[in-house]
């Protein structure tokens, strides 16, 4: 089955500077990849995603990234700001596929 | 919308004790997903409902959990009786149909039992 591994567990970045988030899946048939956002004491919400027919999504300051031959695919915040801190998961998954395969999550801090 | 609505926010209970945890979907929304998260297993999909049916119950832990979707705006998950290792945080989330990718989460009943 599919397997989801996500790198770092922390990451912590100056406010200002970017942060990258890694994921890379097993199962070459997942096309769809999202984002979800998590903070403390709520549910995750989700913040972007991409499908496997293309290699890039932007939304504004964060842009989601997919390489399909080596199975990875990353999220990329810029200008991080302190409302930035939190939990980020990353999924994968058959499109229409109701089972989402979830990262085990990265912690991001943004120091002041 | 109001979003996924969850009660209760907490619950403490004692080991062996009931516990219903109930949840109330985005309106017009006939997926609907019970997780599980804990710092030790992450997020884990316990049930998974589409128009009131359950398709997928392989990740209810056991016997003791059960799930029910009598109506559209309404679910519930049980534990009778409860563990302590059922301490975790459980959310609902909803989505608009079998083949929509986007999941909305509630906020989450944080469930204590000693």
């Amino acid at each position: 089955g599919e397997n989801v591994e996500q790198h770092p567990s922390t990451l912590s970045v100056q406010e200002g500077d970017s942060a990258v988030i890694k994921c890379t899946y097993s199962d070459s048939a997942s096309n769809y990849f999202p984002w979800y956002k998590q903070e403390l004491g709520k549910g995750p919400q989700l913040i972007i995603d991409i499908r496997s027919n293309v290699g890039e999504k932007k939304d504004q300051r964060i842009a989601v990234t997919l390489n399909k031959t080596a199975k990875h695919f990353s999220l990329h915040i810029t200008e991080t700001q302190p409302e930035d801190s939190a939990v980020y998961f990353c999924a994968a998954s058959l499109r229409g596929n109701y089972q989402l395969i979830w990262g085990a999550g990265t912690k991001l801090i943004i120091k002041p | 919308d109001a979003g996924v609505i969850q009660s209760p926010r907490h619950e403490v209970t004692e080991m062996g004790q009931e516990v219903t945890l109930r949840c109330k979907p985005i309106s017009g929304h006939n997926s609907l997903f019970w997780y599980r998260q804990t710092m030790m297993r992450g997020l884990e999909l316990l049930i998974y409902f589409n128009n009131n049916v359950p398709i997928d119950d392989s990740g209810m832990p056991e016997d003791r959990f059960s799930a029910k979707m009598p109506n559209a705006s309404f679910s519930t998950l049980k534990i009778q009786p409860s563990e302590p290792r059922d301490s975790a945080v459980y959310f609902c989330a909803s989505s608009h149909s079998f083949s929509s990718d986007t999941q909305y989460f509630g906020p989450g009943t944080r469930l204590t039992v000693l």
